[in-house]
């Protein structure tokens, strides 16, 4: 079966510091990967989409970035962290293409103080 | 591009009241899902909605498809405590994009 870990769970950055989070997805191949983020008004907001290795698209222009060096392997990064960026990040996988269902990693909760 | 609105927004509502949330799209969609998510969870699928005029039940859950695959509502009905959370629909257009409502936070008192 498929699963997706994604880490680390929490923690607190200060502003200006750099930001690394991570997540994996098992059990399939060639998967569309997704990091979202969820803010005080509970909406998902998708920050980014990849359809492939080295294959990333930005859905809002920000301070984050996003990397696939690997196929089930996807990771948000920045290198300067702002207050604005606290919330809530998930991970995401689908099917390839055909992809109908999301599914979520556990998400990361990003305080920057 | 396409946009999903969700409504309402917050929902409070006594345990053993029915409860419904509403999700409208800007234009047709090849599909809806719904989502819902725990307090300090993450979102989990439910359902995924395909025909037109579709109904799908999950024990005291209803969801429908509109006639013309541009709107969608789910119902829970006689609401218990372990139905509170944040219901997310989910449209997805003609691409492979799945575009999110804003969700209804559904609060049960008991």
């Amino acid at each position: 079966s498929q699963t997706i870990h994604q880490w680390p769970a929490t923690l607190v950055q200060p502003v200006g510091s750099p930001l690394s989070l991570e997540c994996t997805v098992e059990g399939t191949s060639n998967p569309n990967l997704y990091w979202y983020r969820q803010a005080a008004g509970r909406g998902l907001q998708l920050l980014f989409y990849s359809v492939g290795i080295g294959q990333i698209s930005s859905e809002v222009p920000q301070n984050l970035s996003a990397s696939r060096p690997q196929d089930r392997q996807f990771i948000l990064s920045s290198k300067k962290l702002l207050l604005s960026d606290s919330g809530f990040y998930l991970c995401a996988w689908s099917v390839e293409r055909t992809g109908n269902t999301i599914y979520f990693g556990e998400g990361s909760w990003l305080t920057v103080v | 591009g396409q946009q999903v609105m969700q409504i309402p927004q917050y929902q409070h509502v006594q345990e053993g009241e029915d409860f419904t949330t509403y999700c409208n799209s800007s234009t047709t969609l090849s599909n809806i899902q719904w989502y819902k998510q725990r307090p300090g969870g993450h979102p989990v699928f439910l359902i995924q909605l395909v025909k037109s005029g579709e109904v799908k039940k999950q024990k005291r859950l209803t969801f429908q498809f509109g006639e013309a695959k541009k709107n969608s509502s789910l119902h829970i009905t006689a609401t218990q405590t372990t139905d509170v959370g944040t219901y997310f629909c989910a449209g997805r257009g003609s691409n492979y994009k799945l575009t999110f409502g804003k969700g209804t936070l559904l609060t049960v008192n008991p």
